[in-house]
């Protein structure tokens, strides 16, 4: 099975600062989508960022970011200007299509400071 | 407004109970997800369905069960076999399922076995 790695249980960064939040996974799949989600206090669910694994170019959503690396199976995510809003629980996740599998990492609970 | 909604935000239960949790979309989405969370271990697949009279299990279904009668919604009842229920439980909805299309999330239910 499939699995999901987010090795940093805990981060914070400055408010107007730069962080990236890591995750690896384990697949032998070439084809699979790649998100993340972030988890305000409130505990709704939100889309941040998605990457689909054929495309080479890293996704960006103003200023949301990620890093993909296919060959190293990582997935990391950077959020620039940080604000505090931005604090939350991030959450990558790995889902392949045609085979129903979809894997949830542990989360990274982010803290920006003012 | 679309989106879901998930009921009641607080639930209580004895031991042997069953009980169970509401989840109503009105995005017409075709994919419903029921997912566990619990403290340290992100989100974990219950039970999906991708079409209405249809559903598959996920990684923990035992002691779950679930019915999708209508599109809009896909209830899941917390049965007695339950073993560890108390646990925040995410409802989700996509266009279609297992795909690089997001997944809409509602608010949770906490539900707590005294």
């Amino acid at each position: 099975a499939q699995t999901v790695t987010q090795s940093q249980p805990e981060m914070s960064v400055q408010e107007a600062e730069t962080v990236t939040l890591s995750c690896t996974y384990d697949t032998s799949e070439s084809d699979y989508y790649l998100f993340w989600y972030k988890q305000p206090p409130s505990r709704q669910m939100i889309l941040v960022i998605r990457q689909e694994a054929y495309k080479q170019q890293n996704a960006t959503e103003n200023r949301f970011s990620v890093n993909f690396q296919k060959a190293a199976k990582s997935f990391s995510l950077k959020i620039s200007d940080s604000q505090l809003g931005d604090a939350a629980m991030y959450f990558c996740a790995y889902f392949r299509d045609n085979n129903n599998d979809m894997r949830f990492g542990a989360g990274t609970r982010l803290t920006v400071k003012p | 407004d679309g989106g879901i909604t998930q009921s009641p935000k607080y639930l209580f239960r004895k031991e042997g109970q069953n009980v169970t949790l509401s989840c109503e979309q009105n995005l017409n989405h075709d994919a419903m997800y029921w997912y566990r969370q619990d403290p340290g271990q992100g989100l974990r697949l219950i039970y999906y369905s991708q079409i209405v009279n249809d559903f598959q299990k996920g990684d923990i279904a035992e002691g779950y069960s679930v019915s999708r009668e209508k599109k809009e919604s896909f209830p899941l009842t917390v049965t007695s076999a339950q073993k560890n229920p108390t646990a925040f439980y995410l409802c989700a909805s996509s266009v279609t399922g297992f795909s690089y299309n997001e997944q809409f999330f509602g608010p949770g239910t906490r539900l707590t076995v005294l």
